[in-house]
């Protein structure tokens, strides 16, 4: 499973947008990169994924560089809603016998 | 649909005691995973149940085991519990037939304590 580095803190001003990068340089050909996000007290939430291009949905926006070594996650509109640990995950996707790996992640917090 | 929910909520036990903790999935959901959050080793995965069968396994001991019953409900029992296995306990449950990443759907975890 490919190892992944990310800043253990941010912040943010809200309304403006939040840019959470992820270092996965020893990512294989066949990884996505999953987001998830846990807001205190509940457990983890399904944001986006990708392969290699940019994917975009009602939550975030997510870019992945052309060497796939990194990734950066954009919560364009950030509100008090969106502090939470934010974990950027490396796996191969769909089908059996599989299981998120979680970090560290990123604490991020909005402040007004 | 109802989300997973997870009882009991909280629990207290003492050193050498066992628990038992239930998750039911999402209505339809047949795979229910189940994880342990503490401080110092954050998430980690214990093991995935699909259709009464144990599908994947992370590295715990013995001491810690899950069931499956035929409706999807699982179980997950920690014997001769010690002060390490306090920690937030979450389950999640997922879509149709396979285990996806995208549609894991957590519960609000047993927060347990053991003294």
């Amino acid at each position: 499973d490919a190892k992944t580095t990310q800043p253990t803190s941010m912040d943010c001003a809200e309304g403006r947008a939040a840019n959470l990068p992820c270092n996965h340089s020893t990512i294989s050909g066949n990884e996505y990169v999953y987001w998830y996000r846990q807001i205190h007290s509940q457990g983890p939430q399904y944001i986006i994924h990708g392969l290699k291009n940019n994917e975009t949905n009602e939550m975030a926006s997510l870019i992945i560089t052309e060497d796939r070594k990194s990734s950066t996650l954009i919560l364009p509109h950030a509100t008090l809603r969106d502090t939470a640990v934010y974990y950027c995950i490396p796996l191969r996707g769909s089908g059996g016998y599989n299981k998120l790996i979680f970090g560290a992640g990123t604490r991020l917090a909005v402040h007004p | 649909k109802a989300g997973v929910t997870q009882t009991p909520r909280y629990l207290i036990k003492t050193r050498g005691q066992q628990v038992t903790l239930s998750c039911s999935p999402i209505s339809g959901h047949r795979s229910v995973s189940w994880y342990q959050q503490t401080p110092g080793q954050g998430l980690q995965f214990l093991f995935e149940y699909f259709s009464e069968t144990q599908r994947n396994k992370g590295n715990f001991p013995g001491r810690f085991s899950g069931r499956q019953f035929s409706n999807s409900r699982s179980e997950m029992n920690v014997s001769t519990l010690e002060l390490g296995d306090s920690a937030l306990y979450l389950c999640a449950s997922s879509s149709d037939g396979g285990w996806r990443a995208e549609t894991q759907y957590f519960g609000p975890g047993t927060r347990l304590l053991v003294l």
